[in-house]
């Protein structure tokens, strides 16, 4: 396994569904990130993990709730969306000190809500 | 407010031109400034970080400049190729918030 990795790739989903998107990385980053990206809008920061302590919340909707057991894993879990929550959900890494602070993405997760 | 802007949404270019991608910003006194690629149904990939203080990067095809007093970055593809079609985006990373990413441009590159 290499690079950061992101199960389901494509996720359908009723509104009334609970359902999580998962992420690993396998890089030894200690930070990890969740964005989402829609049509024709800039990647939208949700959530941070810096050493697995939250540190950014972008004012998200309740019903996207993350989790981050240790510095290689991070979830997010989904209950009771909405049909514009429908979205390209990625998952990213980067290694906080590092000069460039580069992002390593994820190959994303495609949400559809009905 | 805080804005970062690429101008195009769409550019195409006839193969063996150089592709010349803008990135604006405003409000923001950025530290570093990087440029992804990305491909359709895939995740963003890093190119190129250029920092404040630097004018020009370049790897291989590639040349990247910064203009902290025009508040801008221009990203060039020379000898441009059909396998460079792919949406480029820039970000910055300014004081101790996250990336801010642009909307990005999407290149296609005619041959």
């Amino acid at each position: 396994e290499t690079g950061v990795t992101q199960t389901p790739r494509h996720l359908v989903m009723g509104m009334t569904n609970k359902k999580s998107l998962k992420c690993e990385q396998h890089l030894g980053h200690n930070a990890m990130y969740w964005y989402k990206q829609s049509a024709k809008k800039p990647l939208e920061l949700m959530f941070v993990y810096n050493f697995k302590e939250q540190t950014e919340n972008n004012s998200v909707p309740s019903r996207f709730s993350p989790e981050c057991p240790n510095s290689s894993h991070l979830f997010l879990h989904l209950h009771t969306l909405q049909p514009e929550d429908s979205a390209l959900y990625l998952c990213a890494s980067s290694q906080v000190g590092s000069t460039a602070g580069e992002l390593f993405f994820g190959e994303g997760s495609r949400l559809t809500v009905l | 407010s805080q804005k970062i802007e690429q101008n195009s949404e769409a550019l195409n270019i006839q193969e063996g031109k150089t592709a010349t991608l803008t990135c604006n910003y405003t409000n923001y006194s950025p530290a570093y400034l990087q440029w992804y690629r990305q491909d359709p149904g895939r995740g963003p990939v890093f190119l190129l970080l250029i920092r404040e203080n630097e004018k020009e990067k370049r790897k291989e095809r590639l040349k990247v400049t910064f203009d902290t007093t025009l508040k801008q970055s221009l990203f060039h593809i020379t000898a441009s190729q059909p396998a460079d079609s792919a949406t480029y985006l820039c970000a910055l990373l300014s004081g101790n918030t996250p990336l801010v990413f642009g909307k990005g441009t999407r290149l296609s590159v005619i041959a």
